[in-house]
């Protein structure tokens, strides 16, 4: 599966849209890139996912570029629930099925 | 729907002694996981079962390390002769089997704390 590069940390003043960031510049063509969050104490949750079409849900929108090397997951009007770890995954749909994580972008959500 | 759970939320056990934890992930998925997260890193997969067979570990499952899936619903991830390098979280996931797209429903996790 293919690297993925993400900020650290981010900050974002509620209401407004939250930004995130990733690059995946060795991905290849059968992999989808995949967003979970990590509120703080709970699981993982899904956001969305996408392989080379922009995505959105009634979460967040997944804006990928033309050359898929790089995407951006969008929160719209971020809320203080939003305050949360998210992780970018890359990996082949109906592969060995197992996600890998890195160490995702703190997104702190500020009043 | 009530969502995958894990039992107990937190474990405090004392070195060299052996824990197991059970996970009751949502009915009908045939797909169950277990990763394992430390304090400030992703969570690390660990292994995973498609009913009760055990199609992947991860070599993070030493041989201290065993899971179970006896009937095809929930699962139970043992550690014996426990390390303080094993205190992490443990989280288990599941998900149908059918579907293109493998949205991994994860439970609260288990916090295991080896003195």
């Amino acid at each position: 599966d293919a690297k993925t590069t993400q900020p650290t940390s981010m900050d974002c003043a509620e209401g407004r849209a939250a930004n995130l960031p990733c690059n995946h510049s060795t991905i290849s063509g059968n992999e989808y890139v995949y967003w979970y969050r990590q509120i703080h104490s709970q699981g993982p949750q899904y956001i969305i996912h996408g392989l080379k079409n922009n995505e959105t849900n009634e979460m967040a929108s997944l804006i990928i570029t033309e050359d898929r090397k790089s995407s951006t997951l969008i929160l719209p009007h971020a809320t203080l629930r939003d305050t949360a770890v998210y992780y970018c995954i890359v990996r082949v749909a109906m592969d060995t099925d197992k996600l890998i994580f890195g160490t995702g972008t703190r997104l702190q959500v500020f009043p | 729907d009530t969502g995958v759970s894990q039992n107990p939320r937190h474990k405090i056990t004392k070195r060299g002694q052996n824990v197991t934890f059970r996970c009751d992930p949502i009915s009908e998925h045939n797909r169950l996981y277990w990763y394992r997260q430390t304090l400030g890193q992703g969570p690390e997969f660990l292994t995973y079962f498609q009913n009760e067979a055990q199609l992947e570990k991860s070599r993070l499952l030493s041989d201290r390390f065993s899971a179970e899936r006896p009937k095809g619903s929930f699962s139970t991830l043992e550690i014996q002769r426990t390390e303080q390098g094993d205190s992490a979280m443990y989280l288990c996931a599941s998900r149908p089997l059918a579907g293109l797209y493998n949205e991994q429903f994860f439970g609260p996790g288990t916090r295991l704390t080896v003195l």
